[in-house]
């Protein structure tokens, strides 16, 4: 496999559920994140992953807790959803934080009923 | 923060055409990219261009760090061109995206 992969691609949750969505990157590289895209809204940038260590955190709510157990790897652990949430999430990854070029996964479309 | 914009919002053209995408970064950047977003969300990597002009096929970028704008071009449009296009600069150590630009070619 190369490039960036994301699973599940579709997902649908109530807001009592938890669920985990996956990344997984073979690219040797050594940043990952997190983005969210609402319905006609510009990719808001979720969390950053440097060396496997969280360097940002853009005041996302605490019902979405991130893990990344190593450079390869990025999870979204989702509780306690509400509707609004529902969105496209997307997971990227680059060579060092802010640096070479950004790559994308197919991403995971999530609904919160 | 770094500020980005494109322009326009919003492009619909007939197959065949060629168009310009425009985008405006308010700092310094020494990292840009193009992506172009399919319709089932996946963002494909078009250009890595800081500086300097790029071409793949039937489209080319160019980017003029000093005057804090990169342009891309379509030439000889298809439909399969439909999706929305992103620029994105790094500000600070973060991605920054512009708000994209919607095209849509009609067959």
């Amino acid at each position: 496999e190369t490039g960036v992969t994301q699973t599940p691609r579709h997902l649908v949750m109530g807001m009592t559920n938890k669920k985990s969505l996956k990344c997984e990157q073979h690219l040797g590289h050594n940043a990952m994140y997190w983005y969210k895209q609402s319905a006609k809204k510009p990719l808001e940038l979720m969390f950053v992953y440097s060396l496997e260590e969280r360097v940002e955190n853009n005041s996302v709510p605490s019902r979405f807790s991130p893990e990344c157990p190593n450079s390869s790897h990025l999870f979204l652990h989702l509780h306690t959803l509400q509707p609004e949430d529902s969105a496209l999430y997307l997971c990227a990854s680059s060579q060092d934080w802010g640096t070479g070029e950004l790559f994308f996964g197919e991403g995971s479309r999530l609904t919160v009923l | 923060g770094i500020q980005v914009e494109q322009s326009p919002p919003d492009l619909i053209l007939q197959e065949g055409a060629n168009s310009t995408l425009r985008c405006n970064f308010s700092d310094s950047v020494n990292n840009l990219q193009w992506f172009h977003q399919n319709p089932w969300g996946q963002l494909i990597n078009l250009f890595y261009i800081p500086s300097g002009t790029k071409q793949n096929g039937r489209l080319s970028a160019t980017t003029v760090a000093t005057e804090r704008y990169s342009l891309l071009y379509i030439s000889s449009s298809q439909t399969t061109d439909s999706g929305v296009y992103f620029c994105a600069v790094v500000g600070g150590q973060n991605f920054v995206f512009g708000p994209g630009t919607r095209l849509s070619v009609l067959p």
